[in-house]
C-alpha cells in the first residue's frame, strides 16, 4: 500500500530565511512524488514532481525538492521564504497504475 | 482552456436531502478523479474514471454516493440522503497521463445542516 507522512503539522519561518517542509513515503517499487499547495477555499495547485532522473527537482515559485531514495524522503525547500508562500502544502505519492495518495498536509507560516 | 471547473462552489443542504455536484475536466484529459477533503486532512480518493468507465471506487464511497461520467466528458457526483458527516470539500481532478500529475478544480464545499 502507498502512504505518505508529513511529520510537521505546521512550519514557521521568517521571511527571507530558507524553508523546508518534510515528507516521507512508503511505496513498493519506484514512486512518482508530487508537491501541491492549497490556498484557503481553493483547490490544489501543482508545484513540482519527481518521476525519474536528477534527484533535485525545481518547480513553481522558486520551490525545489530533493528525492532521497535511501531515506524515502521528498522534502520541499525554498532558499528564501516570502510571506505569500504561507499556505497549506501537501506531499503525494503515486505508484504507476495507481492513484495519488496524499499526506495530511503541513501549514507553512511565513512571518515578516 | 480554463482548467477544471466545478459547480457549485458552495452547497448548503438539510440532512436527508440529495445533492449533485458537477465537474468539467480539461477537455483533452481522459482521466477524471473525485477526492474528498475534510478539515485538517489531506484529500482522500473517492473514485476514478478513464473516459466513461468507472475503474475504481474507494470503500469511502458508500451506497449513498454515485458518480457518472457520460460520454467521457463532464462528471457528476451525487450524494443521496445526506448526513452531517458528508460535510466536506469535494475535489475533482483530471489528467492526461499519470506522470503529469493531476489538475484540480477549486472544489465544491458541502455543508449539511
Amino acid at each position: 500500500a502507498q502512504s505518505v507522512a508529513q511529520p510537521e503539522d505546521q512550519v514557521n519561518v521568517a521571511e527571507g530565511n530558507p524553508l523546508t517542509v518534510k515528507c516521507t513515503y512508503s511505496v513498493s517499487g519506484n514512486p512518482y512524488l508530487f508537491w501541491y499547495v492549497q490556498y484557503p477555499n481553493r483547490g490544489l495547485q501543482f508545484l513540482l514532481k519527481y518521476i525519474t532522473g536528477d534527484n533535485l527537482v525545481k518547480g513553481s515559485y522558486g520551490f525545489e525538492a530533493e528525492f532521497n531514495k535511501s531515506q524515502t524522503s521528498f522534502h520541499l525547500k525554498k532558499p528564501s521564504a516570502l510571506v505569500s508562500d504561507s499556505a497549506l502544502y501537501f506531499c503525494a505519492v503515486m505508484q504507476y497504475g495507481n492513484k495519488l495518495v496524499f499526506g495530511a498536509g503541513t501549514i507553512l507560516r511565513v512571518k515578516s | 482552456d480554463t482548467g477544471v471547473s466545478q459547480n457549485p462552489r458552495h452547497k448548503i443542504t438539510k440532512r436527508g436531502q440529495n445533492v449533485t455536484f458537477r465537474c468539467d475536466p480539461i477537455s483533452e484529459h481522459n482521466r477524471l478523479y473525485w477526492y474528498r477533503q475534510t478539515l485538517g486532512q489531506g484529500p482522500e480518493f473517492l473514485t476514478y474514471f478513464q473516459n466513461e468507465a468507472q475503474l475504481e471506487k474507494s470503500r469511502l464511497l458508500s451506497d449513498r454516493f454515485s458518480a457518472e461520467r457520460p460520454k467521457g466528458s463532464f462528471s457528476t457526483l451525487e450524494i443521496q440522503r445526506t448526513e452531517q458527516g458528508d460535510s466536506a470539500m469535494y475535489l475533482c481532478a483530471s489528467s492526461f497521463r499519470e506522470i503529469d500529475g493531476y489538475t484540480f478544480g477549486s472544489g465544491t464545499r458541502l455543508t449539511v445542516v
